[in-house]
């Protein structure tokens, strides 16, 4: 069964500075790899989709990377601001059997930036 | 082009009652998929509904239903709510399966 983990939990950091969110799944069968933000009680904004034949995506300030063989991925902000505090989440897309529809998400990390 | 969107966004309801929200999806999206997440946790997969029937189905019991219409818009309902279904319900559509999801902003179900 595919399990997604995110650590931390949650993150505050001060303005400007670089940083790092992890996130790590237990089967490596997968279709992609997909970071989300979500700000409080709003839905999920697509931030990076990762395929699994790929190693790193990048957008603007953000660069999530990808290996698959050992089951982790990061997302990585630099110079971060304030209207990055949001919740980051992970999910990926398993190839198990007939589960390609769906999105298996971490539980999140929660990141507040101060000015 | 609008988004993905849902109705109502905020809803109030008892336990033992029944409820539905509603999904459209983004323009030219044919498949939708529902997510419960409860407070500080990430989104679990309810169902995903393709031409009309529920393709795949996640963890989530048989109080749990759906529908979806030939507009490709959805329904999902949820029979003799207990306190524990109280969480934001998100509605998420693509162009197939397999393609990447696009979400709404929910719909948040308090159970008192």
């Amino acid at each position: 069964k595919q399990e997604v983990t995110q650590i931390p939990a949650a993150l505050s950091v001060p303005e400007g500075e670089n940083l790092v969110l992890n996130c790590s799944f237990t089967d490596s069968a997968i279709y992609n790899l997909q970071w989300f933000r979500q700000d409080p009680g709003k839905g999920l904004t697509s931030l990076l989709l990762i395929q699994s034949s790929q190693r790193e995506q990048t957008s603007g300030r953000l660069n999530a990377s990808l290996d698959k063989s050992s089951g982790r991925s990061t997302l990585y902000i630099a110079a971060s601001q304030p209207g990055d505090s949001a919740t980051y989440l992970c999910a990926v897309r398993s190839r198990r059997g007939n589960q390609g529809g769906k999105l298996i998400f971490g539980q999140g990390t929660e990141l507040s930036v101060k000015p | 082009d609008a988004g993905v969107t849902q109705s109502p966004t905020h809803l109030i309801k008892t336990r033992g009652q029944q409820v539905t929200l509603r999904c459209s999806p983004k323009s030219g999206h044919d498949t939708v998929s529902w997510y419960q997440q409860a407070l500080g946790q990430g989104p679990q997969f309810i169902f995903q509904y393709y031409e009309e029937e529920e393709r795949q189905r996640g963890n989530f019991p048989d109080r749990f239903s759906g529908h979806q219409f030939p507009n490709y818009s959805s329904e999902l309902n949820v029979n003799a709510l207990l306190l524990g279904d109280s969480a934001l319900y998100l509605c998420a559509s693509s162009f197939g399966s397999n393609q990447p999801q696009h979400f709404g902003d929910g719909t948040r179900l308090s159970i008192l």
